[in-house]
């Protein structure tokens, strides 16, 4: 089965500092890797994605994420965290299960990123 | 929050009670989404739809209704059968394809609540 996991509910940094938010998934085939985020009471914003190619994506507000088969997993970085990254972060894997492209998307249960200046 | 409108954005409800939560797109996307989110468990879908007049259940549908006769729209419909409706309703949409293409971009959530 497809699974994401986030094992951390909560990651503390200070504000310049690097930031790490790990993401580990379970797939079968070729995993399509996701992060959002989402500040209070809002939806979620798309951040970046992995398809295919290089292991390294750059997303939208300085983030990135490195993509790593051997270890299935898929964190999310950022070189020098804001006080405005604080927010809650997802990762999601999409389903491939079955046959045809759905679209469904599987969701870690995110964590939140606490930015203190 | 792009081109998907979710409204109310907060809605209260009566048990016993159906309410219908709206969400519109103007994105030309094939696909559309229900999720719920509860605290600390991540997003969970409801129903999904590929194409007008067809769509799909999701990993908890039940208590759920929904409707796809427009591309742009997909209401949701939460019954008085869904035991524990008290959430924040994410819609999503998407276009269907390959990997680049089909991002999800979601409205900005209704926030109900069971009185």
């Amino acid at each position: 089965a497809q699974s994401v996991a986030q094992p951390e509910d909560q990651v503390n940094v200070a504000e310049g500092n690097p930031l790490t938010v790990k993401c580990t998934y379970s797939v079968s085939g070729n995993p399509y890797l996701f992060w959002y985020v989402q500040y209070p009471n809002r939806g979620l914003q798309f951040l970046l994605k992995y398809i295919t190619g290089d292991n390294l994506v750059k997303g939208s507000y300085g983030f990135e994420a490195e993509f790593n088969k051997s270890q299935t997993s898929f964190h999310l970085k950022k070189p020098s965290a804001l006080v405005s990254d604080s927010a809650l972060y997802f990762c999601a894997v999409r389903d491939s299960h079955g046959s045809g492209n759905t679209g469904k998307l599987i969701f870690g249960q995110g964590t939140t990123l606490q930015v203190k200046p | 929050d792009g081109g998907i409108t979710q409204s109310p954005k907060y809605l209260f409800r009566k048990e016993g009670q159906n309410v219908t939560l709206s969400c519109e797109q103007n994105l030309n996307h094939d696909a559309m989404y229900w999720y719920r989110q509860d605290p600390g468990q991540g997003l969970r879908l409801i129903y999904y739809s590929q194409i007008v007049n067809d769509f799909q259940k999701g990993d908890i549908a039940e208590g759920y209704s929904v409707s796809r006769e427009k591309k742009e729209s997909f209401p949701l419909t939460v019954t008085s059968a869904q035991k524990n409706p008290t959430a924040f309703y994410l819609c999503a949409s998407s276009l269907l394809g390959a990997g680049e293409l089909d991002t999800q971009y979601f409205g900005p959530g209704t926030r109900l609540t069971v009185l």
